[in-house]
């Protein structure tokens, strides 16, 4: 298992233009996570899926942000008219759903976008 | 609202000592709290879960507790190395409906100096 995948490592981009973001989560994990993470905070919960369904959004995610996992596999996070605020570390996790109370997330490298 | 509040916000030790890192929550219903070590500029990479029913749990050097009635959680680094200097993240999930609502600490930043 080659864990949590995310592409790009990196994204510099200008204000105003869009970026999309990929995450291949562990193969037999059914639930998937989006993080963000500013300089010297912890990560802040963005949205999760279970299998293509997004069961949970955060207040944080406006109506720039929008995320998919059209095929319950991979999952992209789009940003449109990126704005400088919007620079931060974009992380995302995994986990395996039915297993009682436990609901380990395995996390990806993440993304760090720079907006100009 | 549910809250993870980590203690202290840094910290310097020498290399080769001990040392124990604090997390209070007030995340209900309960259903379990982690540990992430955070290399700068990495993921987060889990160290130990804790379920309600373990108070003491070990990883090598690092030794977790968990008090679920005074809802506190511990970190205790033995023998700390240099490779120990990062972000110890403190992360709770809540029981909510089928599935997990996760709270995370702002973590604890450790440097471990020669």
């Amino acid at each position: 298992d080659t864990g949590v995948s995310q592409n790009p490592r990196h994204k510099i981009t200008k204000r105003g233009q869009n970026v999309t973001f990929r995450c291949d989560p562990i193969s037999e994990h059914n639930r998937l996570y989006w993080y963000r993470q500013t300089l010297g905070q912890g990560p802040e919960f963005l949205t999760y899926f279970q299998n293509e369904a997004q069961l949970e959004k955060s207040r944080l995610l406006s109506d720039r942000f929008s995320a998919e996992r059209p095929k319950g596999s991979f999952s992209t996070l789009e940003i449109q008219r990126t704005e400088q605020g919007d620079s931060a570390m974009y992380l995302c996790a995994s986990s395996r759903a039915g297993t009682g109370q436990w609901d380990t997330q395995y996390f990806g490298p993440g993304t760090r976008l720079t907006v100009l | 609202k549910n809250q993870v509040e980590q203690s202290p916000q840094s910290l310097i030790i020498l290399e080769g000592k001990n040392c124990t890192l604090q997390c209070n929550y007030t995340v209900s219903p309960f259903s379990n709290l982690r540990w992430y070590k955070q290399d700068t500029g990495r993921g987060p990479v889990s160290l130990t879960i804790m379920t309600f029913s373990e108070n003491t749990k070990s990883n090598g050097r690092y030794t977790a507790t968990l008090d679920a009635d005074t809802k506190q959680s511990s970190l205790h680094i033995t023998a700390s190395q240099l490779s120990d200097s990062a972000s110890y993240i403190c992360v709770v999930s809540e029981a909510s409906g089928g599935y997990q609502k996760v709270t995370f600490g702002t973590g604890t930043k450790l440097q471990v100096i020669p």
